[in-house]
């Protein structure tokens, strides 16, 4: 069974500081994503960025970066320049199937301040 | 505008009486999916649609139903709701682009049962 792991509740980050939100999977499947959401308080989730299994170069998506490190299975987020924004509760989400389906990790819930 | 609507965004209800949560979808994607969030557990998926008429159970399906007669259409039925099953819902439908498959979320469905 696959599993993902966000061992980070919530965390603190000044404005315009860096943050990197820690995920780690579990899954036997050779070929795989990796999504991370974003969830405002509003409640939408909003997708962030997307890295395969099979790409040889971390994602990136304007100040959103994932660093992969597919021998320890991990794939941390990296938020650039945190704005005040950035508040909201991050989804780390693997999917071993080509229809969609997505396992979703805890969450880590990131609160920005001045 | 492409998009996901699930209504109603807030519910309020009593222990067994039977509601349904619209969901509804204008991109003739063929999977559809329900998802639960809970504080600490992040989503879980409930049920699943590869196409009319055609469905599955997903992670945690005790307690729903679903139908899927038109392709746009997947409601979520609980027929007998339980305080267990206060919870936010969110309705997903994915798109396989080249690269991955992407969810797209509805708004979600905030159901309280007392």
């Amino acid at each position: 069974a696959q599993k993902i792991t966000q061992t980070q509740p919530g965390m603190f980050v000044q404005e315009k500081e860096a943050v990197t939100l820690d995920c780690t999977y579990d899954t036997s499947d050779q070929s795989y994503g990796l999504f991370w959401y974003k969830q405002p308080s509003s409640g939408e989730m909003i997708f962030l960025i997307y890295q395969g299994s099979y790409d040889e170069q971390n994602a990136t998506e304007g100040r959103y970066s994932l660093n992969f490190q597919k021998a320890r299975k991990s794939a941390n987020l990296v938020i650039s320049a945190s704005q005040l924004g950035d508040s909201a509760m991050y989804f780390c989400a693997l999917s071993t199937d080509s229809w969609g389906k997505l396992q979703f990790g805890a969450g880590t819930q990131v609160v920005v301040t001045p | 505008e492409a998009q996901v609507t699930q209504n109603p965004r807030y519910l309020i209800t009593v222990t067994g009486k039977k509601l349904t949560v619209t969901c509804s979808q204008n991109m003739n994607h063929e999977y559809m999916s329900w998802y639960r969030q809970d504080p600490g557990l992040g989503l879980r998926q409930i049920y699943y649609s590869m196409n009319v008429e055609v469905t599955d159970k997903g992670d945690v399906p005790e307690g729903y139903k679903v139908s899927r007669k038109e392709k746009r259409n997947f409601p979520l039925i609980l027929e007998s709701p339980s305080p267990n099953q206060t919870s936010l819902y969110f309705c997903a439908s994915s798109l396989k682009t080249g690269r991955y498959t992407e969810a797209f979320f509805g708004q979600g469905t905030r159901l309280t049962v007392v």
